[in-house]
């Protein structure tokens, strides 16, 4: 499928753990950040967001963290299930009206 | 199903014929895009559009024609591709700009 064939990161988990995924973004101007995920035969759908003004915020079972100083956004998944596993990336808006940027993505298998 | 809806969801053509992908989204968003995701490289922006006039061409080949005809229907005439063309061709569309995303589930092409 997609990706197949990129060198992807890759993360093993086992089922239970918590994955902790990290993404570095480019531009110290960037305001907004996203992380999507992409199952297999499917586009990306969004996870959760920050702007700039927080460090942090949590959704259910996700929490994304991001640290300005070292232009790093990282992705907590607690209790990471079987159907986590998919293509997680990172995106991120450099200002004004330009489209989102996009990471290069890590690959999570989960580990029954 | 995201509001954002890709058909075909697979074509496979040859290089001389002439095919469109078609993405309509119902979410009463002012923006959509088409990206690019093959083996080789991940997310690759193509089009935006925005209130159906055309803001971005990413540096994109003329064998691949966008249309606009309003607000909730994004087309891609393709014409006399390559076999490196074949990829998921993934439609998105956004309310604000910048904002998250959503993407449709793409449509799988294969150049023979």
């Amino acid at each position: 499928g997609e990706n197949v064939g990129l060198h992807l990161p890759t993360l093993s988990v086992q089922e239970g753990d918590n994955s902790i995924i990290n993404c570095a973004y480019s531009n110290s101007a960037s305001d907004y950040f996203i992380w999507y995920k992409q199952e297999s035969g499917k586009g990306p759908q969004f996870i959760i967001d920050i702007r700039s003004n927080m460090d942090k915020r949590q959704g259910q079972r996700v929490t994304v963290l991001l640290n300005k100083t070292v232009k790093h956004l990282s992705l907590q998944i607690a209790a990471t299930q079987p159907g986590d596993s998919a293509v997680y990336f990172c995106a991120e808006n450099i200002g004004g009206n330009t489209p989102l940027v996009f990471g290069k993505g890590t690959r999570l298998s989960v580990i029954a | 199903e995201t509001g954002v809806t890709q058909t075909p969801r697979h074509l496979v053509m040859g290089m001389t014929n002439k095919k469109s992908l078609k993405c309509e989204q119902h979410l009463g968003h002012n923006a959509m895009y088409w990206y690019k995701q093959s083996a080789k490289k991940p997310l690759e922006l193509m089009f935006v559009y925005n209130f159906k006039e055309q803001t971005e061409n990413n540096s994109v080949p003329s064998r691949f024609s966008p249309e606009c005809p309003n607000s909730s229907h994004l087309f891609l005439h393709l014409h006399t591709l390559q076999p490196e063309d074949s990829a998921l061709y993934l439609c998105a569309s956004s309310q604000d700009r910048p904002g998250g995303y959503t993407f449709g589930s793409g449509t799988r092409l294969t150049v023979v």
